[in-house]
């Protein structure tokens, strides 16, 4: 069974320093691996995903994320973060064999402290 | 521009008093598919549909009811809707069968069922 955990509910960053959402993912096969953001009141934006290829993907707003394998991870990043990128944020699994379906991790709460 | 529309964006119902969500594409998109989001577990599939005339469960379908009679609709039906529907919900789509396609959300309807 296909699965993705969020292990932080929350996440705490002061403005312009770097930021990480994590993600880890259980799949059978090749996972396709996407971030999606919630602004309050708002649907979820699609952010970045991995299909295949370099492991570093990089997205809408500056963000980036990297594909481990091995670690079956992956991690949200940001070189320095804005006030105005405190939303909730969902990592999302889907694979090519199996349900035709997107698997979400709980989502991570990013605050960022002016 | 292209988008997801949902309507109504907010419902206050009684139990048992059938209601209907719509949601409307405008990207020619083959699938579409439904979503509750629950706090602490984040998103998870209800329904889906790969094109017109075909619909299929999702993980969580009990209580639901979709149809796909037009390519860029797809609405939920709730025939008798209970408390523990109270949640967001959101439609999606994207373009094609591809398991490496984004999707794209929409606005989100949030319904109480008193």
């Amino acid at each position: 069974a296909q699965s993705v955990a969020q292990p932080e509910d929350q996440v705490n960053v002061a403005e312009g320093n770097p930021l990480t959402v994590k993600c880890t993912y259980s799949v059978s096969g090749n996972p396709y691996l996407f971030w999606y953001v919630q602004y309050p009141n708002r649907g979820l934006q699609f952010l970045l995903k991995y299909i295949t290829g370099d492991n570093l993907v990089k997205g809408s707003y500056g963000f980036e994320a990297e594909f481990n394998k091995s670690q079956t991870s992956f991690h949200l990043k940001k070189p320095s973060a804005l006030v105005s990128d405190s939303a909730l944020y969902f990592c999302a699994v889907s694979v090519q064999t199996g349900a035709n379906n997107l698997f979400f991790g709980t989502g991570t709460r990013l605050t960022v402290i002016p | 521009e292209a988008q997801v529309t949902q309507n109504p964006r907010y419902l206050i119902t009684v139990t048992g008093k059938k209601l209907t969500v719509t949601c409307s594409q405008n990207m020619n998109h083959e699938y579409m598919s439904w979503y509750r989001q629950d706090p602490g577990l984040g998103l998870r599939q209800i329904y889906y549909s790969m094109n017109v005339e075909v619909t299929d469960k999702g993980d969580v379908p009990e209580g639901y009811k979709v149809s796909r009679k037009e390519k860029r609709n797809f609405p939920l039906i709730l025939e008798s809707p209970s408390p523990n529907q109270t949640s967001l919900y959101f439609c999606a789509s994207r373009r094609g069968q591809g398991f490496s396609d984004t999707q794209y959300f929409g606005p989100g309807t949030r319904l109480t069922v008193l």
